[in-house]
Parts: structure tokens; C-alpha cells; sequence
């Protein structure tokens, strides 16, 4: 059961422009949220997270919103440049949970275009 | 700051060959430690993760184990590896509340 989807694989945007990457959940205990870059071999980098308090966060080009209702949230890059070319993952977690565990997304890759 | 080591960063294997893959963190103190695979083309697999010393919990029932002898050390092991076990396996620490960082991974290969 894929309790957080990222149901678009792949995104290609022309340099300047927006991108807008979109994450869905199931479980409704998921309070805190996630973004996640990746490059080719290797590690993750964090991005930017959300609690469930907010419907917001904003990070320089790099904002998250975050719709409870429909249990989904988006990243947007704005404007998108060729570096940020990766795969990006959302993830989700329970906060108040000792373990900290992530679930993560399937990843969509996001080709920005000079 | 805070800094997470792997190694090695690639490696080849023979089915059937054992395995030890390291992680250690630094400038920190009783972290939570994860082992995650990413397989060819999907997402991150929560593997095992650890809370303390001599913790470990598996996501995964898998040819996997996890040990964590020291606060700061994970290990991931194999008494004899498949193909099926190739990936990219990446380890992280977390940060309160829930935020995760990762080291720079290592590329495994079993042929």
C-alpha cells in the first residue's frame, strides 16, 4: 500500500519558468512533510518540510503548500533553473512518533531546459 | 556540524558473497539511524532503523541484517547476497522533529 504517491514520473520545464511538483497521501496521521533532491548516485538533500499546522512554507525559490483536506501538498520552484534538474521525493511522517521513520514518494524527475 | 559517513561508495559482489556496508555520524549524540535502498528506477525503501544502541527494527522481512554497536555506527550486513540486493543504499540520521539527512550512499552490485 503506497501510503505517499507521486503519480507524474517526470516534469520538464523551460528555464525561468515554474515548477510544480505534486505529492499525494493516504494516511491521515501524517502531520509533517517533506521535500527531498536527489542527483544521480548520490544522497538525498534536504529541501524544505511543512508541519500540518501550515498551509505554507516559503524558502527563498522553493515554496510547499500543503492541502489537508485533500491530503495532498505541491512543491514549487520558482524561477527553475538548470541545476535544479534531479529527482525529487516528498515524504511524510507521523511527528510525535519516537521513530522518526519517512515514508517516501516514487520520485518525480524534473528536467529544467536552458 | 553534523556530518554522515559511507563506505565504501561502490561495490561489486559475487552472488552468494557476504556483505558489510558502514555508516557513521558526527557531531552528534544518540541519533536515530536508517538504512534505506533506492532499486533501479523507483523510490526510497525504508530498510531498518535504530534508536539507540542495540536497537534495530526491520521494515522489511528481506536477506538483510542491521547492527548498531556504538552510538554513532550502523551496519548494514549480508551472510550471502542475491542479485535482487543491488541498489543504492543510503544511510541518514534524523533531526527533531522528523527531518532526515543522508549520507552519500553507496552503489552495490551482485553478479
Amino acid at each position: 500500500d503506497q501510503q505517499v504517491k507521486q503519480n507524474s514520473p517526470s516534469l520538464s520545464v523551460q528555464e525561468g519558468r515554474i515548477s510544480i511538483l505534486n505529492c499525494d497521501y493516504t494516511n491521515s496521521m501524517f502531520d509533517y512533510f517533506l521535500w527531498y533532491k536527489k542527483y544521480p548516485a548520490e544522497g538525498p538533500t534536504f529541501l524544505i518540510s511543512i508541519s500540518s499546522i501550515k498551509d505554507k512554507n516559503e524558502d527563498g525559490r522553493f515554496t510547499v503548500f500543503l492541502n489537508k483536506s485533500a491530503k495532498h501538498l505541491s512543491l514549487h520552484i520558482v524561477p527553475s533553473q538548470p541545476g535544479d534538474s534531479a529527482v525529487y521525493f516528498c515524504a511524510a511522517s507521523e511527528i510525535g512518533s519516537n521513530t522518526g521513520k519517512l515514508i517516501f514518494g516514487q520520485g518525480t524527475t524534473l528536467q529544467v531546459k536552458p | 556540524s553534523q556530518t554522515i559517513h559511507q563506505w565504501p561508495a561502490t561495490l561489486v559482489q559475487p552472488v552468494g558473497s557476504p556483505l558489510s556496508l558502514e555508516c557513521t555520524v558526527e557531531g552528534t549524540s544518540n541519533p536515530n539511524l536508517y538504512w534505506y535502498r533506492q532499486a533501479a528506477g523507483r523510490g526510497l525503501q525504508l530498510l531498518f532503523y535504530s534508536v539507540g544502541i542495540g536497537q534495530i527494527s526491520s521494515e522489511v522481512p528481506q536477506n538483510l541484517s542491521a547492527s548498531r554497536p556504538q552510538d554513532r555506527q550502523f551496519i548494514l550486513s549480508s551472510k550471502k547476497l542475491l542479485l535482487s540486493d543491488s541498489g543504492f543504499y543510503l544511510c541518514a540520521w534524523r533531526l527533531a522533529p522528523d527531518t532526515q539527512y543522508f549520507g552519500p550512499g553507496t552503489r552495490l552490485t551482485v553478479l
